[in-house]
């Protein structure tokens, strides 16, 4: 099994909504990152958990809140965002955190909508 | 600093032609890798090129890494419909672990 599964794909929420989005691997990975992306823009990398523990927090919000319940799975919680938290976020995995060679296999996305 | 700076930012070619995408960056790295994103879809690791190789192919895919002008290119040979997406650049540090993607370069097939 080589991916990462996201839910939900898509997301309507408004801004006094608290709601979940959630990405799962079975690969054995223990490395498991956010990343949020704009239209037409690259990936920004919101958090990395290394052996279930938050490892890298890049200055997200705290209205952002990440939960790594165990190695297989990853939350991102979400309460009072605002409409330009609306955004593809994206889940990835890698074998280990800092490594030569490691690459990054990335879950489909939760299509984020900020009402 | 932004690390990964791609060109061109979009790229229109016919099918069967060759399409190059250049990537460049700032910062000291480990290795650098390309990476595939369709449309509102996840993105797939292409190739990973490590910072003593100069060359390395895969496929269609040939990329090659100019360490002393910090640079890199993705050519996609003979291409076809199926390749139109986005491309990104990626680069992993020295002393941090975190992978900083460039901007991309959007790159459609036409058949």
């Amino acid at each position: 099994d080589t991916e990462v599964t996201q839910t939900p794909k898509h997301l309507v929420m408004g801004m006094t909504n608290k709601k979940s989005l959630k990405c799962e691997q079975h690969m054995g990975h223990r490395a498991m990152y956010w990343y949020k992306q704009k239209a037409k823009k690259p990936p920004e990398l919101m958090f990395v958990y290394s052996y279930e523990k938050l490892s890298i927090n890049e200055s997200v919000p705290s209205r952002f809140s990440p939960e790594c319940p165990n190695s297989s799975l990853l939350n991102l919680h979400l309460h009072a965002l605002q409409p330009e938290d609306s955004a593809l976020y994206l889940c990835a995995s890698s074998l280990i955190l800092v490594a030569t060679n490691e690459k990054l296999f990335f879950g489909s996305g939760t299509q984020l909508s900020v009402l | 600093s932004q690390q990964g700076e791609e060109d061109p930012q979009a790229l229109s070619i016919q099918e069967g032609e060759n399409a190059t995408m250049n990537c460049s960056y700032k910062t000291s790295i480990n290795n650098l890798q390309w990476y595939r994103q369709n449309s509102g879809r996840g993105l797939v690791h292409l190739i990973l090129i490590r910072s003593n190789e100069r060359e390395k192919h895969s496929g269609r895919l040939r990329v090659t890494l100019d360490t002393s002008k910090k640079s890199s290119s993705l050519l996609i040979t003979a291409s076809r419909a199926a390749d139109t997406a986005s491309y990104f650049c990626a680069t992993r540090g020295t002393s941090y672990g975190k992978l900083t993607f460039g901007q991309g370069t959007i790159l459609t097939v036409h058949p």
